[in-house]
């Protein structure tokens, strides 16, 4: 089946400006997650969805930074006024909310300016 | 707060060499280990995985890993790798209860023919 999509797959912006980006999790899959991979920083945490309940925002960096999710599906990872320390990889991950193993999208190359 | 260490971020071998790459982690509790691999140009993809049972794990492409819960340690092995081997692997761990998996830094493994 379909795995995790995401894009745009390349993001060039300026700094200052907002930028959106969005995960089509596995059909099915109730748990979703965004991480961040930066060279010298690996894979960060950054927001995790389950179900309903409240999303667990803990690994936010800023209040630049913010995500939802709509209907239980899609989820969009809004940054504001980018800062060059923003450029990474962004990476959705979805599961299925009864085991831990997540599956990654190919990711969001978001280079700021 | 889980965090997980890699040794030796760049490793190159050649074609039949045998590889083993380390990873630690700091939790006392229940974890899930994870490895996964990052081929050149494509998204992270699960190499194998352990919740419970048997701690030695078979992967796909003849990986495998063994957990040692007294050494908090999951190594992944592969007796004889192959130029398509070359990529990032990154260990990973999610503790019971957790939301998040903590990766490691990641070790690029380059295999020459």
């Amino acid at each position: 089946g379909a795995g995790v999509s995401q894009s745009p797959s390349n993001k060039v912006t300026e700094k200052g400006k907002d930028v959106e980006l969005r995960c089509d999790p596995i059909s099915g899959h109730t748990a979703l997650y965004w991480y961040r991979q930066s060279l010298g920083q690996g894979l960060e945490f950054l927001i995790y969805f389950q179900g309903n309940s409240a999303p667990d925002k803990s690994g936010l960096p800023s209040d630049r930074f913010s995500a939802e999710r709509t209907g239980g599906s899609v989820s969009t990872l809004t940054i504001q006024r980018t800062q060059q320390e923003d450029s990474a990889v962004y990476l959705c991950a979805s599961s299925d909310g009864t085991r831990y193993e997540q599956y990654f999208g190919p990711g969001t190359r978001l280079t700021v300016t | 707060a889980q965090s997980v260490s890699q040794h030796n971020h760049h490793v190159i071998l050649s074609e039949a060499a045998s590889l083993e790459l380390g990873c630690n982690y700091s939790y006392g509790g229940t974890v899930n280990l994870f490895w996964y691999v990052q081929y050149p140009g494509q998204h992270l993809q699960l190499l194998l995985k352990y919740f419970s049972g048997d701690p030695l794990v078979k992967g796909i492409k003849g990986f495998e890993a063994e957990f040692i819960k007294s050494k908090f340690s999951f190594n992944l092995r592969k007796p004889s790798v192959q130029w398509s081997d070359t990529a990032e692997y990154f260990c990973a761990v999610i503790s019971y209860g957790n939301n998040r998996l903590a990766f490691g830094k990641g070790n690029q493994v380059v295999v020459i023919p």
